[in-house]
């Protein structure tokens, strides 16, 4: 079975330029997360989806990021425009419902660095 | 969700038991105890999860204490592979499919 698919895996990009990242969820799986991970921390979540429905977003700096999840398979995360303080590992995670142990399968996380 | 409290860091031999403490003193009746870890360069990856009794799967095995203030990952023989940041994290029993809220974890370095 494939896992979390994400691209690209890494991305440098100039401040103020815009940048957008994917996500393919594993198969059959409704709800979807994006975290933040910052160096030397843990994950943060910003936007959590079930199926098509943003059910978590109060995480997301609305004024410079976006996302989508138009058809409730995969997503599509975008910064605009980029600052230097964006630069960190983006992952992308999905999981099959919400009954114990809800674990949560996470892709490899692409990694922006703004300069 | 309930905070948890880790050791920054320990270190292991290989093919010698791990012990990685979690202390959760505040946790709830409905929590469950998750551990999840994270290998360089990739995403985190579910490692066990348990209520109130300990817990055995092919990866590790979960301690929990009997009044549930603390638990224990226990990984039988340490291997490189086994080298990663290892994540305590308690989910609401009523909300498990919410976000994760990671802490910084125990930095796990094992020796050959």
């Amino acid at each position: 079975e494939a896992g979390v698919v994400q691209s690209p895996r890494y991305k440098i990009i100039e401040k103020k330029q815009p940048v957008a990242f994917w996500c393919n969820p594993i198969s059959g799986h409704n709800t979807l997360y994006w975290y933040l991970q910052n160096l030397g921390q843990g994950p943060e979540l910003l936007i959590r989806y079930e199926n098509e429905e943003a059910v978590d977003d109060s995480q997301l700096p609305k004024d410079r990021f976006s996302a989508e999840r138009l058809k409730g398979v995969d997503s599509t995360l975008k910064i605009q425009p980029a600052e230097l303080g964006d630069s960190a590992v983006y992952l992308c995670a999905s999981s099959p419902g919400t009954e114990p142990p809800g674990e949560q399968y996470f892709g490899p996380g692409t990694r922006l660095t703004v300069t | 969700d309930a905070k948890t409290t880790q050791p920054n860091s320990m270190e292991s031999n290989e093919e010698e038991p791990v012990h990685l403490p979690c202390n959760h003193s505040t946790i709830s009746g409905t929590d469950y105890i998750h551990w999840y870890r994270q290998l360089p360069s990739q995403g985190p990856e579910y490692v066990i999860h348990g209520l109130t009794s300990n817990v055995n799967n092919r990866m590790a095995s979960l301690a929990i204490a009997e009044d549930r203030k603390s638990s224990t990952l226990i990984l039988h023989r340490a291997t490189l592979r086994d080298a990663a940041v290892y994540y305590c994290i308690l989910r609401d029993g009523y909300n498990q499919g919410g976000k994760l809220i990671f802490g910084q974890g125990t930095e796990l370095s094992v020796k050959p």
